[in-house]
C-alpha cells in the first residue's frame, strides 16, 4: 500500500494527451512538500522527468509537464509518442522526512 | 559527467547479510546526499533511506530500522547500503540515488533464496 496514490494504468493514442494523477494527503503533499515524476523503461533505473511539481531537467521534452494543487499533483503527457510507452512514479516527502513514492502507473500507447 | 555505478548481483541464503556499494564520479562525493531506493519483482519503488556522505549522517525509512546500514568511504567516493536478516521479499533490484534524484545507479539484483 503505497502513500501515494496512483491509477494503476493510463492508456491514450498516438498523438492524445494523458495525465496521471498521484493524490497524497496533508502530511505530505498537502504539507507542501515538492512533487517529483519519474519514467521508468523495462529493465532500466528510474529517470527524473518532472522536479520541484513542474520542472524539466535539462533534455526532457516540453510535452511533459507537471502540476500540484493542495494534497494531488498531476503529471501530463501531450502529443503521446510509441517511445513514451512505460512506467511513471510520483514521489514527495511527508512529514516524518521520508521520501515516499507512488505506487506506479502503467502508461499503453494504443 | 555524474556516474553511479553499483556492485554486481548477490545471490543470499535467509538470514544472511548483504552490502550494495555505490561508487560516485563526475561530482563534489560529499555535497550530495546518497538515497537508496528498492524495487520488488514487478513491484514500486520504494525508499529505504539516506546518507549525508560529508558528516555520515543518516535516515531509514521506519520500515528498514534496524536492518539496514548505511555508510560511506569519503576516500573512495563509495557509498554502501547493508541489510541484514535478508528475507524472500528482500529478493529485489537496489537502486541508489544522488541527492537530487537526477541520477540512478543502474542497481544491483539481490535474490534471497534458500
Amino acid at each position: 500500500q503505497s502513500v501515494l496514490t496512483q491509477p494503476p494504468s493510463v492508456s491514450g493514442a498516438p498523438g492524445q494527451r494523458v495525465t496521471i494523477s498521484c493524490t497524497g494527503s496533508s502530511s505530505n503533499i498537502g504539507a507542501g512538500y515538492d512533487v517529483h515524476w519519474y519514467q521508468q523503461l523495462p529493465g532500466t533505473a528510474p529517470k527524473l522527468l518532472i522536479y520541484g511539481n513542474s520542472n524539466r531537467p535539462s533534455g526532457v521534452p516540453d510535452r511533459f509537464s507537471g502540476s500540484k494543487s493542495g494534497t494531488s499533483a498531476s503529471l501530463a503527457i501531450t502529443g503521446l509518442q510509441a517511445e513514451d510507452e512505460a512506467d511513471y512514479y510520483c514521489q514527495s516527502y511527508d512529514s516524518s522526512l521520508e521520501v515516499v513514492f507512488g505506487g506506479g502507473t502503467k502508461l499503453t500507447v494504443l | 559527467q555524474v556516474q553511479l555505478v553499483q556492485s554486481g548481483a548477490e545471490v543470499k541464503k535467509p538470514g544472511a547479510s548483504v552490502k550494495v556499494s555505490c561508487k560516485a564520479s563526475g561530482y563534489t562525493f560529499t555535497g550530495y546526499y546518497m538515497h537508496w531506493v528498492r524495487q520488488a519483482p514487478g513491484q514500486g519503488l520504494e525508499w529505504m533511506g539516506r546518507i549525508n556522505p560529508n558528516s555520515g549522517g543518516t535516515n531509514y525509512a521506519q520500515k528498514f530500522q534496524g536492518r539496514v546500514t548505511m555508510t560511506r568511504d569519503t576516500s573512495i567516493s563509495t557509498a554502501y547500503m547493508e541489510l541484514s536478516r535478508l528475507r524472500s521479499d528482500d529478493t529485489a533490484v537496489y537502486y541508489c540515488a544522488r541527492g537530487k534524484w537526477g541520477e540512478w545507479g543502474q542497481g544491483t539484483l539481490v535474490t534471497v533464496s534458500s
